[in-house]
């Protein structure tokens, strides 16, 4: 069972159509939660971190807000340049462990 | 400031062989972390080392192993390949161990092909 769900895997929008994407999970302990950005062929780029629910993180177009059990990033009035698939991570446990969601293909349309 | 430097980028192995991917992290950074990136997976972590300790393991076989040099630089390596090792292998780095911040920064990666 996955411990980190995004959804929807891939998300095709026109230029200036606002949209959600969603990133859900389950683990206890939550210590933070991370928003990645990954260009084709490149490592991920960190966006955002949350620490606790209710908490929101904003960056030009993108706005990430945290609830106890999943987030969200909406982007408003999107551009092409945003096209790029979106990771969301969880960073849990007194260990620390760090997990990956597989991910949200978002393509902007002109 | 230079970013996180992966070498080699692309390289092309066969069955059994082993193989050897390096990371430069950021001047300054002590904590480096690898991860494993495929299609069905996403990304998966492997280990982190922070100033020339291993501090986390992901669930990998013993096939894959890493280290790090005190200038901060890791290798991780792969012996006996399988073709299900193909992949892109990423490496980040960060002032403070764990990802606590998120913060990571991540190279362009080493991709891997397993014929």
């Amino acid at each position: 069972e996955d411990q980190v769900t995004q959804s929807p895997e891939a998300l095709r929008l026109q230029e200036g159509e606002s949209s959600s994407l969603n990133c859900s999970y389950t683990v206890s302990g939550l210590r933070g939660l991370f928003w990645y950005r990954q260009d084709p062929g490149k490592g991920p780029e960190f966006l955002f971190t949350l620490y606790s629910a209710g908490e929101e993180k904003e960056k030009e177009r993108l706005k990430a807000t945290l609830t106890k059990k999943e987030s969200f990033l909406h982007i408003t009035a999107p551009k092409p340049e945003d096209s790029a698939t979106y990771l969301c991570a969880v960073y849990w446990g007194s260990q620390g462990n760090l997990i990956f969601g597989k991910g949200t293909k978002l393509s902007v349309k002109p | 400031k230079a970013g996180v430097t992966q070498t080699p980028r692309y390289l092309i192995k066969t069955r059994g062989q082993q193989v050897t991917l390096s990371c430069s992290p950021i001047s300054g950074h002590r904590s480096v972390s690898w991860y494993q990136q495929t299609p069905g997976q996403g990304l998966q972590f492997l280990f982190e080392y922070f100033s020339e300790t291993q501090r986390n393991k992901g669930n990998f076989p013993g096939r894959f192993s890493g280290r790090q040099f005190s200038n901060s630089r890791s290798e991780m390596n792969v012996s006996t390949l399988e073709l299900g090792d193909s992949a892109l292998y990423l490496c980040a780095s960060s002032l403070a161990p764990g990802g606590g911040t998120g913060e990571l920064f991540f190279g362009e990666g080493s991709r891997l092909t397993v014929l």
